[in-house]
């Protein structure tokens, strides 16, 4: 079946600018997060959620990041006033879970193939 | 709080050759652990877990024990080949408050296979 799907691939901007990501997750899968990948800091988490429930933001780097889930599916990862550290590969990733035994739910994360973000 | 410690690379073998790429954890509850790994322009893809203690993730040739006593999930392989050569990621998760299951990883480890 499809995977999390992500656009646009590649974006260049100015700094001070404005830029939206959109991130489409795998079909049924509730659980939808977003990271980023930049050679300084690694893969961090930014932000998580769950159906209806409250987002986690904790980790977030600053007020310039939001996101937001529309319908319990595709979401958007908006940055604004860019700034050149916020250069990173943005990550999406959606959730399925399955109970065993023993152990409990068990959570998988499958990943999409990123935005680059350039900022100049 | 949560961390993963990754041996750093790069690493070089020759085809054929025994890997070993480290990894140790720290967690405040019982994680799951993971390994990632991404391919030179690919998307990371989940390459194996482990749940518990004493289990064992395995995945095309790559096996890796989840150690709580030495809270370690050590990547290995008997013989890589030239199409592994790609960037390796340790992997937890430990289920917040909120309910997030989110991955704290490490820092990775490019592994280079020459023929």
């Amino acid at each position: 079946g499809a995977g999390v799907s992500q656009s646009p691939s590649n974006k260049v901007t100015e700094k001070g600018k404005d830029v939206e990501l959109r991130c489409d997750p795998i079909s049924g899968h509730t659980a939808l997060y977003w990271y980023r990948q930049s050679l300084g800091q690694g893969l961090e988490f930014l932000i998580y959620f769950q159906g209806n429930s409250a987002p986690d933001k904790s980790g977030l780097p600053s007020d310039r990041f939001s996101a937001e889930r529309t319908g319990g599916s595709v979401s958007t990862l908006t940055i604004q006033r860019t700034q050149q550290e916020d250069s990173a590969v943005y990550l999406c990733a959606s959730s399925s879970s399955y109970f065993l035994a023993g152990v409990g739910f068990v959570y998988e994360q499958y990943f999409g193939p990123g935005t680059r973000l350039t900022v100049t | 709080g949560n961390s993963v410690t990754q041996m750093e690379g790069p690493v070089t073998l020759s085809e054929e050759a025994f890997l070993t790429i480290n990894c140790t954890y720290t967690a405040t509850g019982y994680p799951s652990l993971f390994w990632y790994v991404q391919y030179p322009g690919e998307g990371l893809q989940l390459l194996l877990k482990a749940t518990k203690a004493d289990d064992k993730g395995s995945n095309k040739g790559f096996e890796a024990t989840y150690r709580k006593e030495t809270t370690s999930f050590h990547l290995e392989k008997g013989s890589v080949q030239v199409s592994d050569s790609a960037v390796y990621f340790c992997a937890l998760s430990d289920r917040k408050e909120t309910g997030a299951n989110n991955l704290f990883f490490g820092t990775g480890t490019r592994l280079t296979v020459i023929p």
